[in-house]
């Protein structure tokens, strides 16, 4: 079946610093990939979506500057925490699909992000 | 319009019974309906879909109830198990762009023995 990969699956960062996070897709190629924010006992909130070979589309109220998405390839998106913060700190998930309608969606096992 | 409403927010079920999740949406466009289950610190895995023009989909134990006319759809785990225990959520997209997904809140489903 479709696997997603994605590291680290945990990181602590201090405040200030970078955190870049690797999304992949071991088994398809995908144009498009989605990149999720969950809060502890929270629903999946969709940050963005990740196109490949061009700019990423933001949900509103997501500050692009502060999350840098980049799928250079048809197998990997990342996800740039800029400046990270505390309230930064949280879990995020990306996700990515096979070619094909109803092809159903795969998630990574997301990345713990703690800044301290 | 484009929210996707789940219940109960938490479920306790005995062992070897049926624990059921709701869900209801607005917006007549939504076209694709899966489960996702979800382990704590894991990303959610795709239990069953179902798209609209049918009203039941079984999958061993997992059924979807589907009643569009209702604009509601719900999740059925039969004889449910501890291993079971997961938060589950639904979740929505539109025909043409399914891989988007729309989120309800999600259910914590605790099976105790």
């Amino acid at each position: 079946g479709a696997v997603v990969s994605q590291h680290p699956s945990r990181v602590i960062c201090k405040s200030g610093t970078s955190v870049k996070i690797e999304c992949r897709s071991l088994d398809f190629q995908a144009t498009t990939m989605f990149w999720y924010r969950q809060f502890p006992k929270q629903s999946l909130m969709l940050m963005a979506t990740s196109n490949e070979g061009s700019k990423a589309t933001y949900e509103q109220g997501v500050e692009k500057d502060k999350f840098l998405i980049n799928h250079a390839s048809l197998t990997l998106s990342t996800l740039t925490v800029t400046s990270a913060h505390p309230e930064d700190s949280s879990f995020y998930i990306c996700s990515a699909s096979p070619a094909g309608e109803y092809s159903p969606l795969h998630f990574g096992n997301g990345t713990r992000l703690t800044v301290t | 319009q484009q929210q996707v409403k789940q219940s109960p927010q938490s479920l306790i079920v005995q062992k070897g019974g049926i624990s059921i999740i709701n869900c209801a949406y607005e917006n007549t466009a939504f076209d694709y309906f899966p489960w996702y289950q979800q382990f704590p610190g894991k990303g959610p895995a795709l239990l069953i879909a179902i798209r609209p023009d049918v009203s039941e989909k079984k999958e061993g134990r997992f059924t979807i109830s589907f009643n569009k006319s209702a604009k509601q759809f719900s999740l059925h785990i039969m004889d449910s198990q501890p291993g079971d225990s997961a938060t589950y959520f639904c979740a929505a997209s539109y025909r043409y762009n399914t891989d988007k997904l729309i989120f309800g809140t999600g259910t914590r489903l605790q099976v105790f023995p």
